[in-house]
């Protein structure tokens, strides 16, 4: 299995909503990520988590909170966002030992705030 | 800090033709990696190839080539015999080497959109 799974993969929430995006992944990584991408931009990141700690934190507004549970799956729990958040929200995985350069994203979470 | 440029935001060319995208960088550290990664209309964002700093040798992954010049920081991507699903946006990106305990910090280029016509 070398698939990052992400859900859902739309979501259009309001502003005064708490919704949740999931990203599973079953290849035994120990690092996982957070990126935001606006449209024709490149990603941007947002949290590193290794081995269920967080390790990165670029700044991101509280109304963002990630959470990791397990190895296997990183949440990112939304509220109160401003229609600005709009954007597609991918989640990637790399290995913490070997090839650790190589990230494997899933196919995001696209986001609209009304 | 780092800064990854690439000058060309759209290019086309003719199914299998052979085109290069443009790619350079600019960074303090002598250790790092370089990738290009693809993002067709399905927005999943695809390893295409990468580069160990390290290694004077190009990388090559099938039709997709790379030309590092480590000096001139430029590292850029001959894609030989285009094919329509090549048709995408290309980013460039650059990554230094890290602790195995902190996980790895991507920085891309703006992109470039690839358009292969039929």
């Amino acid at each position: 299995d070398t698939e990052v799974t992400q859900t859902p993969k739309h979501l259009v929430m309001g502003m005064t909503n708490k919704k949740s995006l999931k990203c599973e992944q079953h290849m035994g990584h120990r690092a996982m990520y957070w990126y935001k991408q606006k449209a024709k931009k490149p990603p941007e990141l947002m949290f590193v988590y290794s081995y269920e700690k967080l390790s990165i934190n670029e700044s991101v507004p509280s109304r963002f909170s990630p959470e990791c549970p397990n190895s296997s799956l990183l949440n990112l729990h939304l509220h109160a966002l401003q229609p600005e958040d709009s954007a597609l929200y991918l989640c990637a995985s790399s290995h913490s030992a070997r090839e650790r350069e190589k990230l494997f994203f899933g196919s995001g979470t696209q986001l609209s705030v009304l | 800090a780092q800064t990854v440029t690439q000058s060309q935001p759209e290019m086309s060319v003719q199914e299998a033709e052979t085109v290069t995208l443009s790619c350079t960088y600019d960074t303090s550290e002598s250790n790092y990696y370089l990738f290009w990664y693809k993002q067709p209309p399905s927005r999943q964002m695809i390893l295409v190839i990468r580069q160990e700093a390290y290694k004077q040798q190009n990388a090559t992954e099938n039709r997709f080539s790379v030309n590092f010049q480590k000096a001139a920081k430029s590292f850029s991507l001959k894609i030989s015999d285009s094919q329509l699903g090549d048709t995408a946006m290309y980013f460039c990106a650059f990554m230094k080497h890290v602790g195995w305990t902190s996980g790895s910090r991507l920085t891309f280029g703006e992109g470039t959109q690839l358009t292969v016509n039929p």
